[in-house]
């Protein structure tokens, strides 16, 4: 079994602020996980993943997470919000092995303010 | 990664009829996800489709409410039957494809009324 949780549905940051979306895991097996972002009225579009190697991640638009599997987390980071980045954040699960099914997290609406 | 494009990206639909929305995929792939996100919420599973074969459902999903064709590598349709107003939702179909992740259509979004 797996399942993501999301902490906190909505985060608010100033533009040029830190952003820190946290994903915390349960999965049974090693798992692979993946950040993706919807803006409105589109389907998801990939931010990054992790499968194996190196638990630090870049990805697209600046995005960086960390699988850190003593914590069970994968948090998405970036360094500084730009107003482009206000969309709805979906972390995701799979287990590495078995199912190909991935499991969302509820989703984490970033909002930026200028 | 592959390129998803799925048909229509709305609609408003009388309650009591049918949509089908299509998918069609640049490349061959194995497994295709048809999701269902309700405003403000996360994505949920409808069924897997594999070519060659039925679709597989979650709990709360059926068959009859939900038909799914896969007929080919490259193409899948689920079709929103006898529709009532909490069937508007939007409705993604996704492809798995492991070097690129998760790869998503850009959604049609539901209306009954």
């Amino acid at each position: 079994a797996q399942s993501v949780t999301q902490l906190g549905s909505h985060v608010s940051v100033s533009e040029g602020a830190l952003v820190l979306l946290r994903c915390n895991y349960s999965s049974s097996v090693p798992p692979y996980l993946f950040w993706y972002v919807q803006y409105p009225n589109q389907g998801l579009q990939l931010l990054l993943k992790y499968t194996t190697g190196a638990t630090l991640v870049k990805g697209i638009n600046g995005f960086e997470a960390e699988f850190k599997k003593s914590e069970t987390s994968f948090h998405l980071t970036k360094p500084s919000a730009h107003m482009s980045d206000a969309a709805e954040y979906f972390c995701a699960v799979r287990a590495s092995g078995g199912s190909y099914i991935p499991t969302f997290g509820r989703g984490t609406s970033l909002i930026v303010h200028p | 990664s592959a390129v998803i494009s799925q048909k229509p990206s709305r609609d408003i639909c009388q309650r009591g009829t049918s949509l089908t929305i299509q998918c069609q995929v640049d490349s061959q792939v194995t497994m295709m996800f048809w999701y269902r996100q309700q405003p403000g919420q996360s994505l949920t599973l409808i069924a897997t489709a594999n070519q060659g074969s039925e679709a597989t459902y979650e709990s709360g999903f059926v068959i009859d409410k939900f038909p799914i064709s896969r007929p080919n590598l490259t193409f899948s349709t689920l079709t929103v039957s006898n529709m009532s107003p909490e069937d508007s939702s939007i409705y993604l179909c996704s492809v798995d494809q492991f070097n690129y992740g998760y790869t998503f259509g850009s959604g049609t979004r539901l209306t009954v009324v």
